[in-house]
């Protein structure tokens, strides 16, 4: 079972529809990252959060440390917001020390 | 400033060769970290460096290796390809590489092992 699990899979939605994409987690964390992966594979760090809540632009994301889940979502959502979105975490335990990764979300806006 | 840089962009490669990928950090960044994207296995940790020192690692085989120098660029190679290791390598540099330091991610090499 993977440690960090994204819903939606797959997302379509039209333009200006507000976008709301879930992670859950396993495992104790020291920070959560929301991640854009556009195709052509480069990745664009959106979000690393503790806790609480946090605003760029037209995305929010939240987490609950209590409940282990997060929330990334988008406001009048736009087609060139259509990207892969992944939540990946840090765990605060020990082992390996780098980023795991959930599935990803395919989001696609259509005009 | 220059973000983090990766080398090649593609990569052909046979099986049983070895191939050498290359990451350049942001400036004043001495962490580096390394992951694996495939279809299958979506986005999977390598290995980190911090220091030229590797502090953490991923469940791969010793065939997937690396290095970081003084200058905080890292190299992560890998031998005796196989098919398998088809994939987008991306590395990210931080800070310090921290739980609760941002990562920057390169725009990856893709190796293509035929």
């Amino acid at each position: 079972k993977n440690e960090v699990e994204q819903s939606p899979q797959n997302l379509t939605a039209q333009e200006g529809e507000f976008i709301t994409i879930n992670c859950s987690y396993s495992v104790g964390i020291s920070a959560l990252h929301w991640l854009q992966q556009h195709p052509g594979g480069g990745i664009v760090s959106l979000f690393m959060l503790s806790s609480g809540k946090k605003k760029h632009g037209r995305l929010i994301a939240t987490i609950n440390i209590q409940e282990k889940h997060s929330s990334l979502h988008i406001t009048a959502s736009h087609p060139r917001d259509s990207a892969v979105y992944i939540c990946a975490v840090r765990s605060s335990g020990g082992g390996a020390d780098g980023l795991t990764f959930g599935k990803g979300t395919h989001l696609i806006i259509q005009p | 400033k220059a973000g983090v840089t990766q080398t090649p962009r593609y990569l052909i490669k046979t099986r049983g060769q070895q191939v050498t990928l290359s990451c350049s950090p942001i400036s004043g960044h001495r962490s580096v970290s390394w992951y694996q994207q495939t279809p299958g296995q979506g986005l999977q940790f390598l290995f980190e460096y911090f220091s030229e020192t590797q502090r953490n690692k991923g469940n791969f085989p010793g065939r997937f290796s690396g290095r970081q120098f003084s200058n905080s660029r890292s190299e992560m190679n890998v031998s005796t390809l196989e098919l398998g290791d088809s994939a987008l390598y991306l590395c990210a540099s931080s800070l310090v590489g921290r739980g609760d330091t941002e990562a920057f991610f390169g725009q990856g090499t893709r190796l293509t092992v035929v």
